[in-house]
């Protein structure tokens, strides 16, 4: 049983494009959350989804970031016109259907130059 | 905001000492959880409390939680140079389902 996928695991694109962000989550789970984190700093909360829905999009920044959960395929953390302040490591969760606990992927760290 | 606050930033100790990280929120709780972050990693969960719990215990783990000041402890026993690494409390609010993480303690267990 594959656990949480995250892929890519670096990431490196120039200001202006766009970066795309894949976490396949561990089987039979159907909550995905995505989570931001600076360097010595702690995890930030951006969005919760469950399978084609967006549950709480709370902590993700209005403008350029979306993020999709759809039906079939991972779901897919998407930042338009990257800015060197999106450089961060990017992580996925899932979690299970009345389950408490998360499963964290390994990461996808973005560079923006 | 409802991120946690861990205490100490960062905790340095020999080999065998026991360790304790401390945790203080803002909000009611549904359950408080432990995770582990080896550095470059995605986080582990170590241990759930519930808000009616007072005192959980997992391996060499112990974890307490004091509703009434919104605070948690956990304690690390017989510690190990495996055992560095960061660790998070995170709270699940009363209502909600995600998690909020706090900023994490940095231990050192030196050999």
């Amino acid at each position: 049983n594959a656990g949480v996928m995250q892929n890519p695991r670096h990431l490196v694109r120039r200001r202006g494009q766009e970066a795309r962000l894949r976490c396949s989550p561990m089987k039979g789970h159907s909550h995905v959350y995505w989570y931001r984190q600076l360097p010595e700093e702690g995890l930030k909360f951006m969005v919760y989804l469950q399978k084609e829905n967006i549950i709480d999009e709370s902590g993700m920044p209005k403008e350029r970031f979306s993020a999709e959960f759809p039906k079939e395929g991972p779901s897919i953390l998407r930042i338009q016109q990257v800015v060197r302040g999106d450089s961060a490591a990017y992580f996925c969760a899932s979690q299970g259907q009345g389950d408490e606990k998360l499963f964290f992927g390994s990461g996808t760290q973005l560079s923006v130059l | 905001s409802q991120q946690g606050e861990e205490d100490p930033q960062a905790l340095s100790i020999q080999e065998g000492e026991n360790a304790t990280m401390n945790c203080s929120y803002k909000t009611s709780i549904n359950n408080l959880q432990w995770y582990r972050q080896n550095s470059g990693r995605g986080l582990v969960h170590l241990i759930l409390i519930r808000s009616n719990e007072r005192e959980k215990h997992s391996g060499r783990l112990r974890v307490t939680l004091d509703t009434s000041k919104k605070s948690s402890s956990l304690l690390i026993t017989a510690s190990r140079a495996a055992d560095t690494a960061s660790y998070f409390c995170a709270t699940v609010q009363t209502g909600a389902n995600n998690l909020f993480f706090g900023t994490g303690t940095r231990l050192t267990v030196i050999p």
